[in-house]
């Protein structure tokens, strides 16, 4: 079966400071990878997301993610982190001929000034 | 074209009742999914419906039921509520015909059991 984890609960980063957001994966073949964000009171939202071919993945609002087989991993970073990104950040993974996407736990991002 | 919507957006229950939330998906799409969001917990997963037939289950107790009707319009029913059940209830709705489908969420409803 397939599962996510988000090491992180959250993080508190800095306005202009690059953001990477971890994620790992458990599944036996190649994976479908997202990465969705919720702003506060409303759903989700994609990102980006990855099947095969170029393992970095650019998406929405700047965010881009790599594919690391090796390490199971599918992290999402910002080089410029604005207060507007400021949300809950969930990896999500889906599996060929399945129509379930199973989602991390999330990670909650804080913005200083 | 509308989005996905939810009624009702917040619900107040007590222990032992039931509860019917709602979910119309996008115009044109198939499948419903159902998730739980409590804080910590993240996304479970609860059901999939396309096409009226329910594809895919999580690991939620029977106490937790859906449907989907010919229009793609969905329920989800919880009966005998515990005060565990209290959560934002998230729909999703896709096209369902790939895998590799993004999936286009409500804004949820919330429920509180008491």
């Amino acid at each position: 079966a397939q599962s996510v984890t988000q090491p992180d609960i959250h993080i508190t980063v800095s306005e202009g400071a690059s953001l990477e957001l971890r994620c790992n994966y458990s599944y036996g073949a190649t994976p479908y990878l997202f990465w969705y964000v919720q702003s506060p009171g409303q759903g989700l939202q994609l990102l980006l997301k990855y099947f095969s071919g170029d393992t970095l993945v650019q998406g929405i609002k700047g965010f881009e993610a790599e594919f690391k087989r090796s390490q199971s991993s599918f992290n999402l970073r910002k080089p410029s982190v604005h207060w507007s990104d400021a949300a809950e950040y969930f990896c999500a993974v889906g599996r060929t001929g399945g129509f379930k996407t199973i989602f991390g736990a999330g990670t909650r991002l804080f913005v200083k000034a | 074209k509308a989005g996905v919507t939810q009624t009702p957006r917040y619900l107040i229950k007590t222990r032992g009742q039931q509860v019917t939330l709602s979910c119309s998906p996008i115009s044109g799409h198939r499948s419903v999914s159902w998730y739980q969001q409590t804080p910590g917990q993240g996304l479970q997963f609860l059901f999939e419906y396309f096409s009226e037939t329910q594809r895919n289950k999580g690991n939620f107790p029977g106490r937790f039921s859906g449907r989907q009707f010919s229009n793609s319009r969905s329920e989800m029913n919880v009966s005998t509520l515990e005060l565990g059940d209290s959560a934002l209830y998230l729909c999703a709705s896709s096209p369902g015909t790939t895998t590799n489908e993004k999936l286009f969420f409500g804004s949820g409803t919330q429920l509180s059991v008491l």
